[in-house]
């Protein structure tokens, strides 16, 4: 498997702006988790997945930030409008715990924002 | 909830030197305590991990101790190299279906 895979690798943007963030998880990972690390807050999780259905979106910053999960193999983070402060790192991971018998997560390469 | 914490948050050894990283958590449901190893530009990858009913798991030069009754636990690593440095994750977790919480990391510096 080629593992998680995240596009755009960077996405430098103007302020305002709508973003959209991709992610395909691990085919046959049932769980699928959206992070932000930048610096100051280090490794945050936003929202995640179970069987596309979302489960816990309490990080989700405001509601300026949306994720979807069409189905077993793709998922959208958006952010409109961007905001400078939106600059960060933004990871995508799968796991499949209950295949795993443990809950090991599968991160991608992630995506560089940055919102000038 | 779960909330993990990290120490220290950078360290620089000498290569050859040991490195150890100290992590606590809160909640004494979590049962599984993974490592995760950020190397620069990539995503947090898991290392090491170990389960409640065992205190310590190595595995060559990477070693994990746990206390549950302190909730604390620890990575060891001896013999440092140089692509030891990266930025180490402790986290925290049931082995149910649930999210892992991760502390806030460490910046390791193996100087050659």
């Amino acid at each position: 498997d080629a593992g998680v895979i995240q596009s755009p690798r960077h996405e430098v943007t103007e302020m305002g702006q709508e973003v959209t963030l991709r992610c395909k998880p691990i085919s046959g990972h049932d769980y699928l988790f959206w992070y932000r690390q930048t610096m100051m807050r280090g490794l945050e999780l936003l929202i995640y997945f179970n069987n596309n259905v979302p489960i816990d979106d309490s990080g989700m910053p405001e509601d300026r930030f949306s994720a979807k999960m069409p189905n077993a193999s793709f998922s959208t983070l958006k952010i409109q409008p961007s905001e400078p402060r939106d600059s960060a790192v933004y990871f995508c991971a799968s796991s499949a715990p209950g295949k795993q018998a443990k809950n090991i997560q599968y991160f991608g390469a992630g995506t560089r924002l940055s919102v000038l | 909830g779960e909330n993990v914490e990290q120490h220290p948050s950078t360290l620089s050894v000498q290569e050859g030197d040991s490195a150890v990283i100290k992590c606590t958590y809160s909640d004494s449901a979590s049962n599984y305590f993974p490592w995760y190893k950020q190397e620069l530009g990539k995503g947090p990858q898991l290392i090491i991990d170990i389960r409640s009913n065992v205190g310590e798991k190595k595995d060559q030069r990477i070693a994990v101790t746990l206390n549950k009754t302190a909730k604390h636990f620890s990575l060891h690593i001896t013999e440092t190299q140089p692509e030891d440095s990266a930025v180490y994750f402790c986290a925290a977790c049931e082995t149910s279906y649930d999210k892992v919480i991760f502390g806030p990391g460490t910046s390791l510096s193996v100087i050659p």
